[in-house]
């Protein structure tokens, strides 16, 4: 499969627990987006990155969250100290520079805080 | 105001009916115009890009008024398997990033 993977699909953690999560892009695609998603709400931009680099953060990211693409290839987003209302479903996206800038999506993974 | 705006439905149509959203997006510099698809519990896909001069693709066409700040999505003859969310999407800037309206939920039955 050559689309967009990410992992866990869900995740259900305690309160003021940390957790990670880890989404793989299509392989030459060097713009990769994390956006986030409440139950009857379009997808909200949270952060993305052109190969290694953050460009933007979105004011949704605080500083409890933290996102990485170390090798230009990989990232992860973590929370530390979740909170309830971190409960919503993380979508990964990407796209190569250049081209149409079609965003191609994973599956995404559900965050359930208690 | 949010920056992208859609009448959440739902729209409950007969297989066979033409159906049509509108989307309104508040910042005039806005670069590109999408609709994309959302089945329930799914990931967004892309529907179609929207250019000034209309689109049609297949049963799907889609405009956009720059002027107004307005863009529009006409399906016609529905099948069941249109049911889903259909999210009208901008840009704004090099980054690309997506702003995602809440979306329209489309019911089409037998």
């Amino acid at each position: 499969d050559t689309g967009v993977s990410q992992d866990p699909r869900h995740k259900i953690t305690k309160r003021g627990q940390n957790v990670t999560f880890r989404c793989d892009p299509i392989s030459e695609h060097n713009r990769l987006y994390w956006y986030r998603q409440t139950l009857g709400q379009g997808p909200e931009f949270l952060t993305y990155f052109q190969n290694e680099a953050q460009l933007e953060k979105s004011r949704l990211l605080s500083d409890r969250f933290s996102a990485e693409r170390p090798k230009g290839s990989f990232s992860t987003l973590e929370i530390q100290r979740t909170e309830q209302g971190d409960s919503a479903m993380y979508l990964c996206a990407s796209t190569r520079q250049g081209t149409t800038y079609e965003q191609y999506f994973g599956p995404g993974t559900r965050l359930t805080v208690t | 105001r949010k920056e992208v705006e859609q009448d959440p439905g739902p729209f409950n149509v007969p297989e066979g009916a033409t159906v049509a959203f509108n989307c309104t997006y508040s910042n005039s510099a806005s670069q590109s115009f999408f609709w994309y698809r959302q089945d329930c519990r799914k990931e967004p896909k892309l529907l179609m890009s929207v250019y000034s001069s209309g689109n049609e693709d297949g049963r799907f066409t889609a405009q956009l008024n720059r002027a107004s700040q307005y863009i529009s999505l006409l399906i016609r003859d529905s099948k069941l398997s249109d049911s889903a969310t259909y999210l009208c999407v901008v840009t704004v800037d090099s980054s690309y990033k997506l702003i995602f309206g809440s979306g329209t939920r489309l019911l089409v039955r037998p």
